[in-house]
């Protein structure tokens, strides 16, 4: 089956500092992947939209400066968090999409918890 | 907009008990519902979507579009079933599309 595979699982970071998480599809390609953000006990929050060749789609109230989102690659997606502060802390996942097909499954990478100090 | 409303965060029934995990919607056009499943310490999963109409480890859902819900059903809940439950839906929008979360609903089946 997709396998999406996300890097680091944990990362702790000074404030001011950058962080980088990788998101790969390992055995399909996926021209488009999103990244959420889950605070504890709550929903998955979507962020954007990453698209394989174009601009990520970030939805509203999402800083583009501040979460960049490049997607080079059929099969890697990055989301790098600059500059991070105390409250960036927090659950990032990754998914991928099968195919085009705007109902097709998503599959989710296992997720990133990011402290940030 | 849409939403997707799940209104218990915590359902607890026994082993053996019918369980109901409830989703309202509101969406002004055709939605595309799904469930998806968390188990402890694994990554968020599909389990079954509407249009499917299947059943998947003895879960259904029907998408009723008159009160605008895709509950999930299970008529006999086991241990294993324990786990985060999350319903979606995703807009009819071309490729670009995206999945909207509900808030979940926990499921815990005790013996």
């Amino acid at each position: 089956g997709a396998v999406v595979s996300q890097h680091p699982s944990r990362v702790i970071c000074k404030s001011g500092t950058s962080v980088k998480i990788e998101c790969r599809s390992l055995d399909f390609q996926a021209t488009t992947m999103f990244w959420y953000r889950q605070f504890p006990k709550q929903s998955l929050m979507l962020m954007a939209t990453s698209n394989e060749g174009s601009k990520a789609t970030y939805e509203q109230g999402v800083e583009k400066d501040k979460f960049l989102i490049n997607h080079a690659s059929l099969t890697l997606s990055t989301l790098t968090v600059t500059s991070a502060h105390p409250e960036d802390s927090s659950f990032y996942i990754c998914s991928a999409r099968v195919g085009v097909v705007y109902n097709s499954p998503l599959h989710f990478g296992n997720g990133t918890r990011l402290t940030v100090t | 907009a849409q939403r997707v409303t799940q209104p218990e965060k915590l359902l607890s029934v026994f082993k053996g008990a019918p369980v109901e995990l409830k989703c309202n919607y509101s969406y002004s056009g055709s939605p595309e519902l799904f469930w998806y499943v968390q188990y402890s310490r694994q990554r968020l999963q599909l389990l079954l979507r509407h249009i499917s109409r299947e059943s998947i480890k003895g879960f259904t859902a029907d998408l009723n579009k008159g009160e605008t819900s895709f509950h999930l059903k299970k008529p006999f809940a086991q241990e294993e079933d324990s786990a985060m439950y999350y319903c979606a839906l995703t807009l009819r929008t071309g490729t670009a599309s995206k999945l909207t979360f509900g808030t979940g609903t926990r499921l815990q089946v005790t013996l």
